[in-house]
Order: structure tokens, then sequence, then C-alpha cells
């Protein structure tokens, strides 16, 4: 166990929806990262949070969009989804936004658009 | 941006063997490297990691190189077991001015044969 929880952990929904992934980094850790992984798929940026301001951005689509609230826990919101959006969703937290801070992942939200 | 080329996608070797995955990222600034393990169902755990002012790390039977000229960095294990079978992602980090910017390769799905 990581310490980093993420839910729900699966989501069914029909296309053109919206939906809402949360996750809650480990106790400590400041930064929060976003990534999906679709199937048979490595892992793609998406987001990158720190302390409540963003701080980078992947292949994030502009349909997709995540906030990182006071107490540090972090929302990605999905909307107008399509099929291809089916995936895994991982959240990551780290201690900092330095270099080298290793990166902690949650179990991941399996997002299903049916 | 950073690409990201891992190879090979599959890899299967007899128990005791020795396995290597490699990769080659295109931009030169990238200055950490970490390798991720992730079993089935699983999410991805940090295996090793290092950096670009090292030229190889060790931990156990586990080992990475990284030639910053050519662009290229891999990953070793030796006598592998069949609690190695799993799929590896390499990452390439960009750090700079306060942000990461994170870029995975497509995994290599390594079967240890029993």
């Amino acid at each position: 166990d990581s310490g980093v929880t993420q839910t729900p952990k699966h989501l069914i929904t029909a296309t053109g929806q919206r939906v809402t992934l949360r996750c809650s980094p480990r106790s400590g850790d400041l930064s929060v990262y976003w990534y999906q992984q679709s199937l048979d798929q490595g892992l793609q940026f998406l987001i990158q949070y720190y302390n409540g301001e963003e701080r980078a951005k992947g292949n994030i689509l502009e349909r997709f969009s995540a906030q990182q609230f006071p107490d540090l826990h972090s929302e990605l919101n999905l909307s107008s989804l399509e099929l291809g959006d089916s995936a895994l969703y991982f959240c990551a937290s780290a201690r900092g936004t330095g270099a080298y801070n290793e990166q902690f992942f949650g179990p991941g939200t399996r997002l299903t658009v049916l | 941006g950073e690409n990201v080329e891992q190879h090979p996608s599959t890899l299967s070797v007899q128990e005791g063997d020795s396995a290597v995955i490699k990769c080659t990222y295109s931009d030169s600034a990238s200055n950490y490297f970490p390798w991720y393990k992730q079993e089935l169902g699983k999410r991805p755990q940090l295996i090793i990691d290092i950096r670009s002012n090292v030229g190889e790390k060790k931990d156990q039977r586990i080992a990475v190189t990284l030639n910053k000229t050519a662009k290229h960095f891999s990953l070793h294990i030796t006598e592998t077991q069949p609690e190695d079978s799993a799929v590896y992602f390499c990452a390439a980090i960009l750090y700079s001015g306060g942000y990461q910017k994170v870029t995975f390769g497509t995994g290599t799905k390594l079967q240890v044969i029993p």
C-alpha cells in the first residue's frame, strides 16, 4: 500500500457524460500527478499540481481539467466523454517538486465509457 | 517535446537468465530516469532510478546504466525469477524552473519461464 488513495475504483458511464475522479496523496506529500493508461498502452502524463498550483501539463485534453484543494486532495474532471477515454487513471504523489522526488502511485480508477 | 522509445515490447526469458530492457530519449535536458514495475492489475512501483550525473547504479539483482551522449538507458535484471514477470516502464524526467515534465516509455512485458 503506497498510502495514496483513489476513488472510485471503477466507474462505468456513457458517452457525453462528465465524471470526477478523486485522489488523496500520502500524508506530507504536496505534489500530485495524474496519468492515463489505456489498454495495452503506456502511461501518459496528464498534469501535475504542487501545493494547490498547477505546475506542469502533459497530454491533457481540453475536455479534461484538474485541481488540487487546500487539503491537498486532487480531482480530475473528465467531460464530454468519448469511447476512447476508457482507461485506467492513476494519480501519484511526491513529497515536493524537486527533480528526484519519488512518485508513489495510487491503485487507479478504471473508467469505462459505453 | 520529449519522446521515449522502449524496446523490446515483450521479452521471454528462462528462470535464472538475464533480461535487458532499453530506452532512448530525445531531449538532452532530461535529467532523471526512473524505472517502474507494474504487475497485472496493480499500480506502478519504482524499482530503481538513475540521475543524469551517474553512469550506473545497482540494487541487488537490478542495475541501470545511462549513456548521456547516446541518450539511452537500460535496465538489467540478473538471475531472473518468476516473480519478476511484469510490465516494466522506463521514464525520462526533465526538471527545469521548478516543474517536472514526465514522459514514459511504452512498456516491456517480461515473462520469466520457470
